[in-house]
């Protein structure tokens, strides 16, 4: 079956650390996007990418970075700078060429700094 | 800019009742309309769509009506049931630009048996 997946569910992170998380998808959509939610918000974008080895940055982009070396894959590192990186993160997916087919979500990863 | 405002939350309703959760946007072009839903822990799932105007979206019983004039498209469930507890996002998108989804705040509704 076809789906979105992030890896891992969990993730603890000390400071002054940089952690990555996974994004791989098999739908072989074009677009790719990362959301941050915060408890009791709705998600906010942090960049996204359209197309292989493009990327752009969202709403929230400081204190995180990208790369999109493959179509199946949309990694999402958390660097030191982000000075607020617990927060609940979403992967989402969509072909470009139809967004009325709606956006794939996978189930997230959950960031706790310790 | 684009955006999406809802009713805030919690609703609480008792089982079988009837729902309604608002919804109403703002943009610069003409945007897909979108609900999601989420449960305790766990991504987003599409629950219905519309892509334009007086388009209805349907799914488990669960529809909305994208309304141009009003800018709104809200969420209606005849029935509610337990199971329907979860969070709730109106959300839309351009086939313009980054094509991005832009959210509400989300509508937490827990339904009492």
């Amino acid at each position: 079956d076809g789906g979105i997946t992030q890896s891992p569910k969990y993730l603890f992170r000390k400071e002054g650390q940089n952690v990555t998380l996974s994004c791989e998808q098999n739908l072989n959509h074009d677009a790719m996007y990362w959301y941050r939610q915060d408890p009791g918000q709705g998600l906010r974008l942090i960049y996204y990418s359209q197309i292989v080895n493009d990327f752009q940055k969202g709403d929230i982009a400081e204190g995180y970075s990208v790369s999109r070396e493959k179509k199946e894959s949309f990694p999402l590192t958390v660097t030191s700078a982000q000075k607020n990186p617990t927060a609940f993160y979403l992967c989402d997916s969509s072909t470009d060429r139809d967004l009325s087919g709606g956006y794939t979500f996978g189930s997230g990863t959950r960031l706790t700094v310790v | 800019g684009d955006s999406v405002t809802q009713m805030e939350g919690p609703v609480t309703l008792s089982e079988e009742a009837f729902l309604t959760i608002n919804c109403t946007y703002t943009a610069t072009g003409y945007p897909s309309l979108f609900w999601y839903v989420q449960y305790p822990g766990e991504g987003l799932q599409l629950l219905l769509k519309a892509t334009k105007a007086d388009d209805k979206g349907s799914n488990k019983g669960f529809e909305a009506t994208y309304r141009k004039e009003t800018t709104s498209f809200h969420l209606e469930k005849g029935s509610v049931q337990v199971s329907d507890s979860a969070v709730y996002f109106c959300a839309l998108s351009l086939d313009t630009g980054r094509r991005a989804l832009t959210f509400g705040s989300g509508t937490r509704l827990q339904v009492q048996p």
